[in-house]
């Protein structure tokens, strides 16, 4: 099973600021098959990325993903008070084989 | 536009059986697509339970060592999630949620989700 290992645990940063999020498989995979979410409490989950760094609708081009391999980087621009949530990355595998990532909160400093 | 609504029992007795049912509108259950359970425990991450496809065709996680069934019941545009001899471990937040499965040419994601509902195991 593929294990996703998300960093920083939590991220503090600023209104405005650009937000770094990353996430690592324990082996290579596929980009095809990994996705980006934002969650805030009390919400249904909110698809951002699909196949590593394609916007699903609706989501502003602020939000960009990137990386291939085991290396994953999920990148807000321009953070405004609404960004400031959990971040999750999933990915789909063989057998079905589905995982999801520990999280990243994003908390205003 | 699309909704998921989970429902079912907030309480479940130890060694129970948990049941929730996910009600979908604004789209058709039997237009392309998987559906899926995900469920979050307390202060922990996300974990993918099963998904069911509209003619019965399912896929469950194994760490639920078959204590998981998924059906779906088209004509109420419905699945449903049924989770065996349940322990306070299974205290989570159900989430259900529409899967672009593979097999169908999509990439694995969850592109629309219900908000969710606690269901706590407790005697």
């Amino acid at each position: 099973e593929i294990v996703l290992t998300q960093s920083p645990g939590t991220l503090s940063l600023s209104p405005g600021d650009r937000a770094s999020l990353s996430c690592r498989a324990s082996q290579g995979v596929d980009s095809y098959y990994l996705s980006w979410y934002q969650h805030k409490p009390g919400q249904a989950p909110r698809l951002l990325i699909w196949s590593a760094s394609r916007r699903a609708a609706g989501i502003p081009d602020r939000f960009s993903g990137s990386g291939s391999g085991t290396e994953f980087t999920l990148t807000i621009r321009r953070l405004e008070p609404d960004d400031f949530a959990v971040y999750y990355c999933q990915h789909y595998g063989t057998s079905p084989s589905i995982t999801f990532g520990q999280g990243t909160r994003l908390e205003i400093k | 536009q699309m909704q998921l609504q989970e429902s079912g029992p907030g309480l479940v007795k130890p060694s129970g059986t948990l049941s929730l049912t996910c009600s979908v509108s604004g789209y058709s259950m039997t237009s392309g697509y998987y559906w899926g359970w995900i469920r979050q425990p307390p202060g922990r991450g996300l974990e993918w339970i099963g998904s069911i496809y509209h003619r019965g065709t399912t896929y469950y996680n194994p760490s639920f060592n078959r204590r998981v069934t998924i059906s779906v019941d088209t004509s109420k545009n419905q699945f449903s999630l049924r989770l065996n001899s349940v322990s306070a471990a299974d205290t989570a937040v159900y989430h259900c949620a529409r899967h672009s499965y593979p097999s169908l040419g999509g990439s694995g994601d969850f592109d629309w989700w219900g908000q969710g509902t606690l269901v706590t195991v407790s005697s």
